[in-house]
Protein backbone atom coordinates (compact mmCIF):
# COMPACT_ATOMS: atom_id res chain seq x y z
CA UNK A 1 0.00 0.00 0.00
CA UNK A 2 0.83 3.44 -0.53
CA UNK A 3 3.29 4.87 2.32
CA UNK A 4 5.14 8.52 3.27
CA UNK A 5 8.34 8.19 5.59
CA UNK A 6 9.87 11.17 6.82
CA UNK A 7 12.31 12.62 9.00
CA UNK A 8 12.05 11.42 12.55
CA UNK A 9 12.36 15.37 14.91
CA UNK A 10 12.25 17.20 16.79
CA UNK A 11 14.52 19.74 14.77
CA UNK A 12 15.71 22.76 16.59
CA UNK A 13 16.63 25.78 14.77
CA UNK A 14 18.32 29.06 15.27
CA UNK A 15 16.34 31.94 13.74
CA UNK A 16 17.44 32.90 10.16
CA UNK A 17 19.07 29.06 9.89
CA UNK A 18 18.01 26.44 6.81
CA UNK A 19 15.16 23.68 6.96
CA UNK A 20 15.57 20.55 4.67
CA UNK A 21 12.74 18.16 6.28
CA UNK A 22 13.04 14.80 3.87
CA UNK A 23 10.19 13.01 2.74
CA UNK A 24 9.92 9.93 0.77
CA UNK A 25 7.04 8.16 -0.43
CA UNK A 26 5.46 4.41 -2.36
CA UNK A 27 2.75 4.26 -4.04
CA UNK A 28 0.99 3.10 -6.92
CA UNK A 29 0.64 5.69 -9.96
CA UNK A 30 1.35 9.28 -9.87
CA UNK A 31 -0.18 10.21 -6.62
CA UNK A 32 -0.46 13.95 -5.88
CA UNK A 33 1.96 15.26 -2.74
CA UNK A 34 1.43 17.83 0.24
CA UNK A 35 2.77 19.67 3.29
CA UNK A 36 0.93 20.02 5.78
CA UNK A 37 1.39 22.09 9.08
CA UNK A 38 0.23 22.36 12.20
CA UNK A 39 0.65 24.83 14.53
CA UNK A 40 0.10 24.23 18.59
CA UNK A 41 -3.36 23.65 19.75
CA UNK A 42 -4.92 24.01 16.14
CA UNK A 43 -5.80 21.40 13.20
CA UNK A 44 -3.64 20.74 10.28
CA UNK A 45 -3.58 23.17 7.40
CA UNK A 46 -2.32 23.12 3.76
CA UNK A 47 1.17 24.64 3.27
CA UNK A 48 2.16 23.90 -0.12
CA UNK A 49 0.79 21.08 -2.67
CA UNK A 50 2.60 19.46 -5.97
CA UNK A 51 0.52 17.31 -8.58
CA UNK A 52 3.25 16.22 -11.38
CA UNK A 53 6.47 15.07 -11.72
CA UNK A 54 9.10 18.15 -11.64
CA UNK A 55 6.30 20.92 -9.83
CA UNK A 56 7.49 22.55 -7.23
CA UNK A 57 5.13 24.04 -4.85
CA UNK A 58 5.57 26.93 -2.64
CA UNK A 59 4.21 28.70 0.37
CA UNK A 60 5.34 30.98 3.11
CA UNK A 61 8.65 31.45 1.77
CA UNK A 62 8.51 27.15 1.85
CA UNK A 63 9.22 25.43 -1.14
CA UNK A 64 9.20 21.13 -2.32
CA UNK A 65 9.84 19.91 -5.82
CA UNK A 66 8.32 16.40 -6.67
CA UNK A 67 11.04 14.49 -7.70
CA UNK A 68 9.80 10.98 -9.26
CA UNK A 69 13.14 9.73 -9.97
CA UNK A 70 13.78 9.70 -5.95
CA UNK A 71 10.39 9.30 -5.11
CA UNK A 72 10.87 12.45 -2.69
CA UNK A 73 9.34 15.77 -1.82
CA UNK A 74 11.83 16.77 0.67
CA UNK A 75 10.62 20.38 2.39
CA UNK A 76 12.92 23.69 2.55
CA UNK A 77 13.58 27.09 3.57
CA UNK A 78 15.85 29.51 3.39
CA UNK A 79 15.46 31.40 6.49
CA UNK A 80 13.40 29.82 9.54
CA UNK A 81 11.37 31.92 11.62
CA UNK A 82 10.35 31.41 15.26
CA UNK A 83 6.36 31.51 14.08
CA UNK A 84 7.57 28.57 11.97
CA UNK A 85 7.67 26.30 14.85
CA UNK A 86 5.05 23.53 14.36
CA UNK A 87 4.71 20.41 13.15
CA UNK A 88 4.99 19.45 9.07
CA UNK A 89 3.38 16.69 7.99
CA UNK A 90 4.33 14.64 4.61
CA UNK A 91 1.31 13.36 2.73
CA UNK A 92 0.38 11.94 -0.28
CA UNK A 93 -3.43 11.34 -2.10
CA UNK A 94 -4.34 8.27 -3.87
CA UNK A 95 -4.71 8.68 -7.68
CA UNK A 96 -7.29 5.90 -7.86
CA UNK A 97 -10.07 5.16 -5.78
CA UNK A 98 -11.66 7.92 -3.54
CA UNK A 99 -8.83 10.41 -3.00
CA UNK A 100 -7.48 8.57 0.16
CA UNK A 101 -4.64 10.16 1.93
CA UNK A 102 -1.50 9.05 3.83
CA UNK A 103 0.49 10.70 5.87
CA UNK A 104 3.50 10.30 7.42
CA UNK A 105 4.37 10.64 10.94
CA UNK A 106 5.16 13.98 11.14
CA UNK A 107 8.30 16.50 12.01
CA UNK A 108 8.24 18.60 14.65
CA UNK A 109 10.56 22.38 14.33
CA UNK A 110 11.14 24.23 16.95
CA UNK A 111 12.83 27.40 15.91
CA UNK A 112 14.71 29.58 18.75
CA UNK A 113 15.29 33.05 18.49
CA UNK B 1 -13.44 30.11 4.62
CA UNK B 2 -14.14 26.81 4.77
CA UNK B 3 -14.64 25.57 8.52
CA UNK B 4 -14.72 22.31 10.31
CA UNK B 5 -16.47 22.14 13.57
CA UNK B 6 -15.95 18.94 16.01
CA UNK B 7 -18.20 19.34 18.64
CA UNK B 8 -15.51 19.04 21.74
CA UNK B 9 -12.59 20.07 21.74
CA UNK B 10 -11.50 17.80 25.15
CA UNK B 11 -13.49 14.61 26.12
CA UNK B 12 -13.26 12.51 28.64
CA UNK B 13 -15.41 8.56 28.90
CA UNK B 14 -15.12 5.62 31.04
CA UNK B 15 -14.00 1.95 29.40
CA UNK B 16 -17.03 0.28 27.57
CA UNK B 17 -18.89 3.57 27.33
CA UNK B 18 -20.24 4.62 23.66
CA UNK B 19 -19.01 7.92 22.66
CA UNK B 20 -20.23 10.08 19.81
CA UNK B 21 -17.16 12.23 18.28
CA UNK B 22 -19.53 14.95 15.99
CA UNK B 23 -18.38 16.83 13.12
CA UNK B 24 -19.85 19.68 10.85
CA UNK B 25 -18.39 20.98 7.94
CA UNK B 26 -19.87 24.14 6.04
CA UNK B 27 -18.76 24.09 2.45
CA UNK B 28 -21.13 21.88 0.64
CA UNK B 29 -18.12 19.39 0.48
CA UNK B 30 -18.49 15.77 -1.22
CA UNK B 31 -15.65 13.83 1.32
CA UNK B 32 -15.10 14.08 4.47
CA UNK B 33 -12.32 11.65 6.68
CA UNK B 34 -11.63 10.92 10.21
CA UNK B 35 -8.07 9.96 11.23
CA UNK B 36 -6.33 9.54 14.97
CA UNK B 37 -3.25 11.03 15.86
CA UNK B 38 -0.62 9.57 17.49
CA UNK B 39 3.00 10.63 19.14
CA UNK B 40 5.41 8.68 16.24
CA UNK B 41 2.47 6.94 14.58
CA UNK B 42 1.02 10.42 12.47
CA UNK B 43 -2.26 10.70 11.75
CA UNK B 44 -3.87 7.15 10.65
CA UNK B 45 -7.30 6.96 8.99
CA UNK B 46 -9.93 5.48 10.77
CA UNK B 47 -13.07 5.71 8.08
CA UNK B 48 -13.95 7.83 5.16
CA UNK B 49 -16.56 8.75 3.35
CA UNK B 50 -17.29 9.95 -0.38
CA UNK B 51 -21.04 10.44 -0.37
CA UNK B 52 -24.28 10.90 2.06
CA UNK B 53 -24.68 7.18 3.21
CA UNK B 54 -21.54 6.14 1.89
CA UNK B 55 -18.60 4.85 3.79
CA UNK B 56 -14.97 3.35 3.56
CA UNK B 57 -13.09 1.68 5.76
CA UNK B 58 -9.09 3.53 6.30
CA UNK B 59 -6.42 1.87 7.66
CA UNK B 60 -7.36 1.22 11.29
CA UNK B 61 -11.17 0.93 11.24
CA UNK B 62 -11.45 -1.99 14.33
CA UNK B 63 -13.42 -0.79 17.41
CA UNK B 64 -15.06 2.31 15.37
CA UNK B 65 -17.92 2.83 13.31
CA UNK B 66 -18.90 5.97 11.16
CA UNK B 67 -22.32 7.55 10.19
CA UNK B 68 -23.53 9.85 7.76
CA UNK B 69 -27.03 10.57 6.97
CA UNK B 70 -26.60 14.30 5.83
CA UNK B 71 -24.16 15.97 3.69
CA UNK B 72 -22.16 18.15 5.95
CA UNK B 73 -22.01 15.87 9.28
CA UNK B 74 -19.70 13.14 9.45
CA UNK B 75 -19.98 10.83 13.08
CA UNK B 76 -17.56 9.08 14.64
CA UNK B 77 -18.61 5.97 16.86
CA UNK B 78 -16.75 4.03 19.10
CA UNK B 79 -18.68 1.23 20.52
CA UNK B 80 -17.37 0.46 23.70
CA UNK B 81 -14.62 2.50 24.24
CA UNK B 82 -10.85 1.49 25.22
CA UNK B 83 -7.94 2.63 26.91
CA UNK B 84 -6.12 2.09 23.79
CA UNK B 85 -8.51 4.16 22.36
CA UNK B 86 -7.11 7.66 23.95
CA UNK B 87 -6.25 9.73 21.12
CA UNK B 88 -6.37 13.13 19.38
CA UNK B 89 -9.33 12.67 16.82
CA UNK B 90 -9.26 14.90 13.61
CA UNK B 91 -12.02 15.09 11.01
CA UNK B 92 -11.47 16.72 7.62
CA UNK B 93 -13.33 17.19 4.64
CA UNK B 94 -12.88 17.94 0.90
CA UNK B 95 -14.29 18.70 -2.47
CA UNK B 96 -14.04 15.47 -4.64
CA UNK B 97 -11.00 15.75 -6.97
CA UNK B 98 -7.69 13.95 -6.82
CA UNK B 99 -5.55 17.47 -6.02
CA UNK B 100 -7.75 18.95 -3.89
CA UNK B 101 -6.89 19.82 -0.32
CA UNK B 102 -8.33 18.40 3.29
CA UNK B 103 -9.70 21.15 5.49
CA UNK B 104 -9.73 20.30 9.07
CA UNK B 105 -11.25 20.65 12.51
CA UNK B 106 -8.82 21.41 15.25
CA UNK B 107 -9.31 18.13 16.98
CA UNK B 108 -10.84 16.22 20.07
CA UNK B 109 -8.82 14.94 22.70
CA UNK B 110 -10.46 11.81 23.93
CA UNK B 111 -9.47 10.37 26.92
CA UNK B 112 -10.46 6.71 28.12
CA UNK B 113 -10.34 5.79 31.61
Amino acid sequence: GDSVTQMEGPVTLSEEACLTINCTYTATGYPSLFWYVQYPGEGLQLLLKATKADDKGSNKGFEATYRKETTSFHLEKGSVQVSDSAVYFCALSDPGGYQKVTFGTGTKLQVIP
Amino acid sequence: DVKVTQSSRYLVKRTGEKVFLECVQDMDHENMFWYRQDPGLGLRLIYFSYDVKMKEKGDIPEGYSVSREKKERFSLILESASTNQTSMYLCASSIRGLYEKLFFGSGTQLSVL
